[in-house]
């Protein structure tokens, strides 16, 4: 059975751009969430899409958003990037509450 | 709003030896997960025990067990036989059970642990 995938794995942006991860869940699975990691910040829950509906959302200001496709898949997109949204950006799927899955992540850099 | 501390950001143990990772939350709610994963330098998030805040009894992962005491709000690991692959990071990390929570995990700060050979 496949894992979490994220794509991409690795990219280097500037300021004032705009980037999409993708993720793609494990097999079965209709909820998907996103996290930030930082060295300052720790990890961040940033939203969580369930059935194509955002669930739920945390506490980042609206350059942030994201979608969930009709197939569980997830993009996330940050747009007028700053230098403090340099990070790991982590994926991870579920099927139900008490078992969460995550991808390798995407380390995003802007410069 | 829930919270979860790791008080030690480092740790160190000796191949083979045992050692126990720390870990406080703090929630009013009754009905909830608590995990520990852990993320090696390759960075993709493992996981490495559940508890369900129902059962009373603790749960084990071959050598991963936890001390789950609910009262005090506390859920440490112990790792036993540590080897060389264990070095890590282990994060704590909490979930609520309730419907509008979702698949909310809110996580510690972590404790780096390295196993010397």
């Amino acid at each position: 059975k496949a894992g979490v995938t994220q794509t991409p794995r690795y990219l280097i942006k500037t300021r004032g751009q705009q980037v999409t991860l993708s993720c793609s869940p494990i097999s079965g699975h209709r909820s998907v969430s996103w996290y930030q990691q930082t060295p300052g910040q720790g990890l961040q829950f940033l939203f969580e899409y369930f059935s194509e509906t955002q669930r739920n959302k945390g506490n980042f200001p609206g350059r942030f958003s994201g979608r969930q496709f009709s197939n569980s898949r997830s993009e996330m997109n940050v747009s007028t990037l700053e230098l403090g949204d340099s990070a790991l950006y982590l994926c991870a799927s579920t099927l139900y509450t008490g078992e969460l899955f995550f991808g390798e992540g995407s380390r995003l850099t802007v410069l | 709003a829930q919270t979860v501390t790791q008080s030690q950001p480092e740790m160190s143990v000796q191949e083979a030896e045992t050692v126990t990772l720390s870990c406080t939350y703090d929630t009013s709610e009754s009905n909830y997960y608590l995990f520990w994963y852990k993320q090696p330098p390759s960075r993709q998030m493992i996981l490495v025990i559940r508890q369900e805040a129902y059962k009373q009894q603790n749960a084990t992962e071959n050598r991963f067990s936890v001390n789950f005491q609910k009262a005090a709000k506390s859920f440490s690991l112990k790792i036993s036989d540590s080897q060389l692959g264990d070095t890590a990071m282990y994060f704590c990390a909490f979930i609520l059970l309730r419907e509008t929570s979702g698949s909310r995990l809110t996580f510690g700060e972590g404790t780096q642990l390295t196993v010397n050979p």
